[in-house]
C-alpha cells in the first residue's frame, strides 16, 4: 500500500523559501518508472501541477514557475523535498505530494495516490 | 504548454440523473487522459487514466471515453456520494496540465 505525507510549515512571510517535504512509503523511487511529485491548489481553485522527480533522477518542472522550483531526493529516506522560493501571497494553498503511475514507459504517467496535503499560508 | 479546458464549470444534477463532463485539449494528446474525484476537504482520487480505464474500485457506473482531442467522463446513474468536483489531467507528456475542474451539485 502506498503512503505519502507533507510536511512542512503552515505559515511562511512573502519572499520567503518554502520547504516541504514528502515522506512515502510502500514503493522505492529508484524502481524503473517511478516517479513523485508535488501539486497545488489555491483555496477554492483548480490544482496545478508543480513538480516532479522520477526514478531515473530527472527532473521535470512547470514552466511558469520554474525558476521558483526545486525538488530533490533522499532515497535512503523514502523522502522527497521541494522548495519554491519568494514566497507570494497567491502562493497561498493546499500542497499535495503525489506518486506518480504509469504502465507505457516514456510516457508523462498520473497520479494514482495522493498524501493528505499541507495548507500553507503566505501572509507577513 | 497544452491546455485542459472543462465544461461545464457548474452541473447541476439530480440523484439517479445521467451527466456528461466534457474535457477538451489545445492539442492532440492521444488518449493520455486521466479523471480525479475530489470532495471538499479531500485530496483528490483517481477515477479513470488512460481515457477509458477504470481504476479498481471505482464504481461502474462511471466511465470515460475520446481521443485525440476532446473526452468525456459520464456517470449513468448519479448517486448522493458523486456530488463534487471534477478535474481532468493530461500526461501525453512531461509537463502535465489540469482541467479547471467541474463542480456536481445537486439539483
Amino acid at each position: 500500500q502506498i503512503t505519502l505525507k507533507e510536511s512542512g510549515p503552515t505559515l511562511v512571510k512573502p519572499t520567503q523559501t518554502l520547504t516541504l517535504t514528502c515522506t512515502f512509503s510502500g514503493f522505492s523511487l529508484s524502481t524503473y518508472t517511478m516517479g513523485v511529485g508535488w501539486i497545488r491548489q489555491p483555496p477554492g481553485k483548480a490544482l496545478e501541477w508543480l513538480a516532479l522527480i522520477y526514478w531515473n533522477g530527472d527532473k521535470r518542472y512547470s514552466p511558469s514557475l520554474r525558476s521558483r522550483l526545486t525538488i530533490t531526493e533522499d532515497t535512503s529516506k523514502n523522502q522527497v523535498v521541494l522548495t519554491m522560493t519568494n514566497m507570494d501571497p497567491v502562493d497561498t494553498g493546499t500542497y499535495y505530494c503525489v506518486h506518480r503511475l504509469t504502465t507505457v514507459p516514456n510516457t508523462g504517467g498520473y497520479f494514482d495516490s495522493w498524501g493528505q496535503g499541507t495548507l500553507v499560508t503566505v501572509s507577513s | 504548454d497544452i491546455q485542459m479546458t472543462q465544461s461545464p464549470s457548474t452541473l447541476s444534477a439530480s440523484v439517479g440523473d445521467r451527466v456528461t463532463i466534457t474535457c477538451r485539449a489545445s492539442q492532440s494528446i492521444s488518449s493520455w487522459l486521466a479523471w480525479y474525484q475530489q470532495k471538499a476537504g479531500k485530496a483528490p482520487k483517481l477515477l479513470i487514466s488512460k481515457a477509458s480505464i477504470l481504476e479498481s474500485g471505482v464504481p461502474s457506473r462511471f466511465s470515460g471515453s475520446g481521443s485525440g482531442t476532446e473526452f468525456t467522463l459520464t456517470i449513468s446513474s448519479l448517486q448522493p456520494d458523486d456530488f463534487a468536483t471534477y478535474y481532468c489531467q493530461q500526461y501525453n507528456n512531461y509537463l502535465y496540465t489540469f482541467g479547471q475542474g467541474t463542480k456536481l451539485e445537486i439539483k
